[in-house]
């Protein structure tokens, strides 16, 4: 069974730009959860997708947003971007809302 | 106070020792609890589910403490393959559905 798969791998934006990152979870979930961890801290929630709704998000401001494709897919946009923003972004699908299974993130540089 | 704690480490351990970590959470409302294991520029790794009654896989055992509001991964035997750090990860109450993990428990055995 294919895991979570997330793209682009790597990401150099430059400060003010948009960044566009994409996930497709596990086939049969429909709960898409987007994290961020930045270098030498833990994972910080961001954003929850469940059949095409947002359903809760994390203390972000609004220049961090996405979407849920009819899919299951995601993708995060994040606006703005400044240079604080530079982190692994990782997405995890899970079938039930408890069990996460992640995918390999993608490593955003803002310079 | 951080709703969900660990200690950083790093725990250096022998082969074939046993090891234990713990994880605190201040919210007594949190309904499930997880650990997951993190390579070292990879992604979190689901390693075991935490019941209430304690559950074990191999050499390694969770449990939780409601009481005192915390929860414990025990590794017997420890291996060289072993070494990554150990997050902890408590679902928040209520529905919302939302995760905090810790700050992750630096692990290394030595050979």
């Amino acid at each position: 069974e294919a895991g979570v798969t997330q793209s682009p791998t790597h990401l150099i934006k430059t400060r003010g730009q948009q960044a566009t990152l994409r996930c497709s979870p596990i086939s049969g979930h429909t709960s898409v959860y987007w994290y961020q961890q930045a270098l030498g801290l833990g994972l910080q929630f961001l954003l929850w997708y469940d059949e095409g709704e947002e359903r809760n998000r994390g203390n972000f401001p609004p220049r961090f947003s996405g979407r849920q494709f009819p899919n299951y897919s995601s993708e995060l946009n994040v606006n703005a971007l400044e240079l604080e923003d530079s982190a692994l972004y990782l997405c995890a699908s899970s079938p039930d809302f408890y069990e996460q299974y992640f995918g390999p993130g993608t490593r955003l540089t803002v310079t | 106070r951080k709703e969900v704690e660990q200690d950083p480490g790093p725990f250096n351990v022998p082969e074939g020792a046993t090891v234990a970590f713990n994880c605190t959470y201040s919210n007594s409302a949190s309904q499930s609890f997880f650990w997951y294991r993190q390579d070292c520029r990879k992604e979190p790794k689901l390693l075991m589910s935490v019941y209430s009654s304690g559950n074990e896989d191999g050499r390694f055992t969770a449990q939780l403490n409601r009481a005192s509001q915390y929860i414990s991964l025990l590794i017997r035997d420890s291996k060289l393959s072993d070494s990554a750090t150990y997050l902890c990860a408590v679902n928040s109450p209520s529905g919302t559905y939302k995760y905090i993990f810790g700050t992750g428990t630096r692990l290394k055995v030595l050979a």
